[in-house]
């Protein structure tokens, strides 16, 4: 069974460019996750879909960040414009949206580091 | 916030188990308590999860107290492929519920 996608798996920009992550979960879970996970700490959640509406995105940093889920499946989260706090792993996980609200599987993530 | 206490490191001997420990003192009676494991630039990965009961799988075992503010997972013979960071969390289970992560613990098994 195919794991969660994730490109790029490295992006090196400068302040205040802009940058896009991509990410394919595992086919038929309808909940999708993105994390980021700065240096030494443990991966915060930013936002959470259910199939492409948003659960929770209390996390997210509104002004610069954005993530859409087009028709359920594929999403995207974007930086723009983006700071040096901003160097991270940014993580993205699905699930099934059963009851029990199973295990998250995440992808290997995609490394930011912003100069 | 992270509703779950841990030490920041621990060692094992490789073949020896390692017992990880979590403190979840505060935990409601509907809230389960999840094991993940982060090993070096790869996402996290679930290890177990239990409500009540003490738990086994292929990976793990997690025994929780009676009454239920610590538990511990239990590697029963660590190898150094399970050197990791541990995340013990609670969570309601339920599709719609968040994970979330604190710092856990960085298990280091030593040959």
């Amino acid at each position: 069974e195919a794991g969660v996608a994730q490109s790029p798996r490295y992006k090196i920009i400068e302040k205040r460019q802009s940058v896009a992550f991509w990410c394919n979960p595992i086919s038929g879970h309808a909940t999708l996750y993105w994390y980021q996970q700065i240096l030494g700490q443990g991966p915060k959640l930013l936002i959470q879909f259910q199939n492409n509406g948003v659960v929770d995105d209390s996390q997210l940093p509104k002004d610069r960040f954005s993530a859409e889920r087009l028709k359920g499946v594929d999403s995207t989260l974007k930086i723009q414009p983006a700071k040096l706090e901003d160097s991270a792993v940014y993580l993205c996980a699905s699930s099934l949206a059963d009851f029990y609200g199973g295990e998250l599987f995440f992808g290997e993530g995609s490394r930011l580091t912003v100069l | 916030d992270a509703k779950t206490t841990q030490p920041p490191s621990m060692d094992c001997a490789e073949g020896r188990a390692a017992n990880l420990p979590c403190n979840h003192s505060t935990i409601s009676g509907n809230e389960y308590v999840y094991w993940y494991r982060q090993i070096h630039s790869q996402g996290p990965q679930y290890i177990i999860h239990g409500l009540k009961n003490n738990e086994t799988n292929e990976m793990a075992s997690l025994i929780i107290t009676e009454d239920r503010k610590s538990s511990t997972l239990i590697l029963p013979h660590a190898t150094l492929r399970d050197t990791a960071v541990y995340y013990c969390i609670v969570r309601v289970r339920g599709a719609t519920n968040k994970l979330i992560f604190g710092t856990g613990t960085l298990l280091a098994v030593q040959p």
